[in-house]
């Protein structure tokens, strides 16, 4: 299965401010996918990053807040924008594994936001 | 978009005790897939179900899919402090995402 490096692992911000979150894959994959879940809560997917295409958004989350880049097929990035406290949550990169869905897919080790 | 229902949302059971999660959906799934998250970590797959009925093992855990595939669950024999974490069920949908069930965590008391 495909190896996912994610960073940063966790981090401290001050409202009002970005944080940028980077996902590298060790192989070529098609979609990147990229989730939130907050303290005690499941997995809701914010949006499918498609290389050489705009993201696809989910209802409820909005390109100017998480604004997504996927330069190349092993690459992609969240921003979280303008941040409030609401938005402090774990934030997962997640992806389909070349060897196809048999093997599930595989998600980063998450990125601990804290907005103060 | 497809919801995916789950229960309980918290279970603890004695060490040796069985255990089980259960998902449900309203409509058909194509399939269901199975996944782990420890304390502090991140959700690892387990087994993915594709067919109508289908069973599979993993040494102490026995995973089905209803024979509607509106339905599955996830059985643990004889828990052990290892199996402590939240099971999740998720659904992938036409677009290959996956939409995830609220969880089920298990704590498994010495």
């Amino acid at each position: 299965s495909a190896v996912i490096s994610q960073k940063p692992s966790r981090d401290i911000c001050q409202r009002g401010t970005s944080l940028t979150i980077q996902c590298q894959v060790d192989s070529q994959v098609t979609m990147m996918f990229w989730y939130r879940q907050q303290p005690g809560q499941s997995l809701t997917l914010i949006a499918t990053a498609n290389q050489g295409s705009e993201a696809t958004y989910e209802s409820g989350f909005v390109i100017d807040k998480f604004p997504i880049s996927r330069p190349n097929l092993t690459f992609s990035t969240l921003t979280v924008s303008n941040m409030s406290p609401e938005d402090s949550s774990i934030y997962l990169c997640s992806v389909v594994p070349p060897t196809g869905l048999t093997y599930g897919y595989t998600f980063g080790s998450g990125t601990r936001l804290t907005v103060v | 978009g497809q919801q995916v229902m789950q229960i309980p949302q918290y279970q603890h059971v004695q060490e040796g005790e069985d255990f089980t999660t259960y998902c449900n959906s309203s409509t058909t799934l194509s399939n269901i897939q199975w996944y782990k998250q420890r304390p502090g970590g991140h959700p690892v797959f387990l087994i993915q179900l594709v067919k109508s009925g289908e069973v599979k093992k993993q040494k102490r855990l026995t995973f089905q899919f209803g024979e509607a595939k509106k339905n599955s669950s996830l059985h643990i024999t004889a828990t052990q402090t290892t199996d402590v974490g939240t099971y999740f069920c998720a659904a992938s949908g036409s677009a290959r995402q996956l939409t995830f069930g609220s969880g089920t965590q298990l704590t498994v008391l010495p």
